[in-house]
């Protein structure tokens, strides 16, 4: 089956950069997506990552290495809006569905 | 377009009730997926379907869950009889899969109802 490890929570202040790591375990690969969730809200979309390297999106940048099964997500220029739960996911066996990791909780203070 | 469009999105009621979640999806897109999220056990795919028909219910937890989409812009996700463990937020999400299974790995979330069930 399908798992996914991420850190249970990040500190971090406004301006600085954060990584938030994860790393999976899946039958079958089909890349590697990013999601945001703040407080209350729906997870958002951030990134999607299906070949090794570097995707940057803004402020937001996502890094897959498919050898190591591990990739980030990486937050430049933090600012308290930032602060969220950041998932990872892959897609199930199937192909069909994507699996959550457990999520991330940033925390950014002024 | 409104986005994912769920109802209620707050819902209390008493174990041994029917509970029944609502989900419109965004107009085109041929996947839906329910999900639970709870703190302990995080986003669970409950399960998912692609041009109305269900392919994957292993993540539905038991026989009181059932879900349905009668047509490509409405499903639901029936619990009976709820019991306090199922009081959670779930969350109905859509996305457009394309020919032989392609996904797109972006889905589109409501905004969830919170259950709860004393």
């Amino acid at each position: 089956g399908q798992s996914l490890e991420q850190p249970s929570e990040v500190t971090a202040v406004e301006g600085a950069i954060v990584q938030i790591n994860c790393t999976y375990q899946t039958s079958g690969f089909y890349g590697l997506s990013w999601y945001q969730q703040h407080d209350g809200g729906a997870p958002t979309f951030l990134s999607y990552n299906a070949l090794d390297g570097l995707e940057e999106t803004g402020r937001f940048s996502s890094f897959l290495s498919r050898s190591d099964s591990y990739g980030y997500l990486l937050l430049q220029e933090l600012q308290m809006k930032d602060s969220a739960s950041y998932f990872c996911a892959v897609l199930n066996q199937a192909g069909t569905a994507l699996i959550f990791g457990k999520g991330t909780t940033l925390s950014v203070s002024s | 377009d409104a986005g994912v469009i769920q109802s209620p999105r707050h819902e209390v009621t008493e174990m041994g009730q029917e509970v029944t979640l609502r989900c419109k999806p965004i107009s085109g897109h041929n996947s839906l997926f329910w999900y639970r999220q709870t703190m302990m056990r995080g986003l669970e795919l409950l399960i998912y379907f692609n041009n109305n028909v269900p392919i994957d219910d292993s993540g539905m937890p038991e026989d009181r869950f059932s879900a349905k989409m009668p047509n490509a812009s409405f499903s639901t996700l029936k619990i009976q009889p709820s019991e306090p463990r199922d009081s959670a937020v779930y969350f109905c999400a859509s996305s457009l899969t394309g020919e032989r299974g392609v996904f797109y790995n972006e889905q589109f979330f409501g905004p969830g109802t919170r259950l709860t069930v004393l």
